[in-house]
C-alpha cells in the first residue's frame, strides 16, 4: 500500500499570508490527524477528521482550520500567518479513531 | 502537568547493548500506547503498539506496560548504530493522541 502523502513538502510564506496544506491518507484509512512539530514544543495535536467530520480538536487558535473530503483526503489551512507558525506540519492516517497512526513526510513551513 | 513525560536524554549506549527508554503518563484512563522512532529530518515511524499490561515483543524491540504505575517502556536489544534516533512515546486518552517530547538515543559503534 502507498503511504501517507503530503504536499507541498516545503513552503515559505510571509507574515499575514495564508497557507493550505494537503494530506492523502493510506488507502482505506478514514481518519486523518494533523500535528504541529517544533523543537521546543514537540508534537502538538491540531485536529482529527473522520469521515469528513472533525472528531477532536487541540488547543490552537481559530486561525488553524481543516477539512476532509469524501475520499478521505484532508486539508489544513492557516490564516494570517505568524512567525511562530514556522514548524513541521505532519498528518497521520489511521483506520479508525485512536488506533495506530501512520505519519506522512510532513510539510516544512517557514514564515518570514 | 504534561500528559506524557519522557526523559529527553540524550541516552548513549554502546553497540550491542540494551537501550531502555521510559515514559510515564498522567491519566489512568489512557487506553492505548505507542512507540514511534523519528530520525533527524524525518517524520515519526510507528514501531510498537501495546494495549494491555505486560510485555510485547517484536524482533529486537520489547514494549512493557504497567497501567498501575502509569508507566510504559521500550527496550531495544542488541542496539545498532541505525537505532540512533529520537523515540516518541504516545498515549491515547479520550480518543486523542498525546505525544511525549521524545528521548534522543545514540548508539556508539
Amino acid at each position: 500500500k502507498a503511504g501517507v502523502t503530503q504536499t507541498p513538502r516545503y513552503l515559505i510564506k510571509t507574515r499575514g499570508q495564508q497557507v493550505t496544506l494537503s494530506c492523502s491518507p493510506i488507502s482505506g484509512h478514514r481518519s486523518v490527524s494533523w500535528y504541529q512539530q517544533t523543537p521546543g514544543q514537540g508534537l502538538q495535536f491540531l485536529f482529527e477528521y473522520f469521515s469528513e467530520t472533525q472528531r477532536n480538536k487541540g488547543n490552537f487558535p481559530g486561525r488553524f482550520s481543516g477539512r476532509q473530503f469524501s475520499n478521505s483526503r484532508s486539508e489544513m489551512n492557516v490564516s494570517t500567518l505568524e512567525l511562530g507558525d514556522s514548524a513541521l506540519y505532519l498528518c497521520a492516517s489511521s483506520s479508525m479513531t485512536a488506533y495506530e497512526q501512520y505519519f506522512g513526510p510532513g510539510t516544512r513551513l517557514t514564515v518570514t | 502537568q504534561k500528559e506524557v513525560e519522557q526523559n529527553s536524554g540524550p541516552l548513549s549506549v554502546p553497540e550491542g547493548a540494551i537501550a531502555s527508554l521510559n515514559c510515564t503518563y498522567s491519566d489512568r484512563g489512557s487506553q492505548s500506547f505507542f512507540w514511534y522512532r523519528q530520525y533527524s529530518g524525518k517524520s515519526p515511524e510507528l514501531i510498537m503498539s501495546i494495549y494491555s499490561n505486560g510485555d510485547k515483543e517484536d524482533g529486537r524491540f520489547t514494549a512493557q506496560l504497567n497501567k498501575a504505575s502509569q508507566y510504559v517502556s521500550l527496550l531495544i536489544r542488541d542496539s545498532q548504530p541505525s537505532d540512533s534516533a529520537t523515540y516518541l512515546c504516545a498515549v491515547v486518552t479520550g480518543n486523542q493522541f498525546y505525544f511525549g517530547t521524545g528521548t534522543s538515543l545514540t548508539v556508539i559503534p
